[in-house]
């Protein structure tokens, strides 16, 4: 079945420090790919998302390009402050109908130091 | 701008206790679901609804039930709960074909 795998986490960096958090992909069909971010004690919020091949998603400085050919939604930011720690999922939509149901990863927490 | 509203926050149940989760939203979506954030495993889908009046089982729906009393509100109930249903729980609304979803701030529920 469909399937998201993300970095293991978590990861600490200083602040300014550029950040890639790595997702990968497994699935039938042409899914919408999203990054969600959580901070402490809230719900999920989405950050960004892509719904085709070759499509960037951006915002808030976080980029992330729908790569078919290597099954990749790979997040990035060229430097990270001290506010965007939290745990960040990668994610997709699954299943026929155009439902929005929706497979995660396992989340990758991410510190960041000032 | 309330969004999507979960009560209760947090909840202690003894096992084979029964309880319900209320959800609702503002934003007139269509869809709503339920997903429990288990550690190590992200989000899984435990029911849906595509509409007001249908629901549909997710990922992992043995031990739940849902209703969706109308187009607002979408509850889960656990008849006898069981300390596997320890998590944190998610309701989310969104409008199908936008792909994005909206998510609560969550239950956080202790089976002991």
């Amino acid at each position: 079945g469909d399937s998201v795998t993300q970095m293991e986490g978590p990861v600490t960096l200083s602040e300014e420090a550029f950040l890639t958090i790595n997702c990968t992909y497994t699935a039938t069909g042409y899914p919408s790919l999203f990054w969600y971010v959580q901070y402490p004690g809230e719900g999920l919020q989405l950050l960004l998302k892509a719904t085709k091949a070759d499509d960037k998603g951006s915002n808030k400085g976080f980029e992330a390009t729908y790569r078919k050919e290597t099954t990749s939604f790979h997040l990035e930011k060229g430097s990270v402050q001290v506010s965007d720690s939290a745990v960040y999922f990668c994610a997709l939509t699954y299943g026929s109908g155009n439902t929005g149901k929706l497979i995660f990863g396992q989340g990758t927490t991410l510190q960041v130091k000032p | 701008n309330a969004g999507v509203t979960q009560t209760p926050k947090f909840q202690v149940l003894k096992t084979g206790q029964s309880m319900t989760l209320q959800c609702a939203q503002d934003m007139n979506h269509n869809s709503m679901y339920w997903y429990r954030q288990d550690p190590g495993m992200g989000l899984r889908l435990i029911y849906y609804s595509a509409s007001e009046g249908t629901t549909d089982k997710g990922e992992v729906p043995n031990g739940y039930n849902v209703s969706r009393l109308n187009k607002r509100e979408f509850s889960l109930r656990l008849e006898s709960a069981a300390p596997s249903q320890t998590s944190v729980y998610f309701c989310a609304s969104g409008e199908a074909g936008r792909d994005e979803a909206f998510f609560g701030q969550g239950t956080r529920l202790t089976v002991v």
